[in-house]
């Protein structure tokens, strides 16, 4: 069963960039046909659909945040990073990194992220 | 965006009781829809995929089923394990959207 975990700093200043990584473990994340993804939930709030990228390279994302997020994948290392810029007081949630293979069947345990100064 | 409109948003109910969850699309999805179970401080857990199909492992008093654009989810008796918030989300088309959610709790 494929593992995934999410790094990255805690603590972000507005309007500064986030940047977590996602290192896949116990799979190689080339192998199969998967999208690669992050989801992110604000404390008590729903899920929210950030984007994903293919092992080619070719990603999608959210045009609520598009202008925004960048998504990059290392496959000589196995993870997948998440940049995020220009953050404010709205971004801070728990970032889940995942896989898709159409449904979400594999999840990160989450990394809470919180913007503040 | 598609629009998933999940209903209801909370629900208290006994342990055995039969519980149902709906989510409408705003538009056609084929049967691409999902449901995830959350619990608190947790990653949510796919349940059910294609709209009716049970992911390896999971218990088989959840099931879930598609007509037209409504979907409905059932916990066919719930077990106090069951205490969770429960997510449906589209993948017909990008960007992938998901549900309020429902919270299940136990009377």
């Amino acid at each position: 069963q494929v593992q995934l975990q999410e790094s990255g700093p805690g603590l972000v200043k507005p309007s500064q960039t986030l940047s977590l990584t996602c290192t896949v473990s116990s799979g190689s994340i080339g192998s199969g046909s998967y999208y690669w993804s992050w989801i992110r939930q604000p404390a008590g709030k729903g899920l929210e659909w950030i984007g994903r990228i293919y092992t080619s390279g070719s990603s999608n994302y959210n045009p609520s945040l598009k202008s925004r997020v960048t998504i990059s994948v290392d496959t000589s290392k196995n993870q997948f990073s998440l940049k995020l810029t220009s953050v404010t007081a709205a971004d801070t949630a728990v970032y889940y990194c995942a896989r898709c293979s159409g449904p979400i069947d594999n999840w990160g345990q989450g990394t809470l992220v919180t913007v503040s100064s | 965006d598609i629009q998933m409109t999940q209903s209801p948003s909370s629900l208290s109910a006994s342990v055995a009781d039969r519980v149902t969850i709906t989510c409408q699309a705003s538009q056609d999805i084929s049967s691409y829809l999902n449901w995830y179970q959350q619990k608190p401080g947790k990653a949510p857990k796919l349940l059910i995929y294609d709209a009716s199909n049970l992911e390896i492992g999971v218990p088989s008093r959840f099931s879930g089923s598609r007509s037209g654009t409504d979907f409905t989810f059932t916990i066919s008796y719930l077990q106090p394990e069951d205490i969770a918030t429960y997510y449906c989300q589209q993948y017909h088309s990008l960007p992938l959207t998901f549900g309020g959610g429902t919270k299940v709790e136990i009377k």
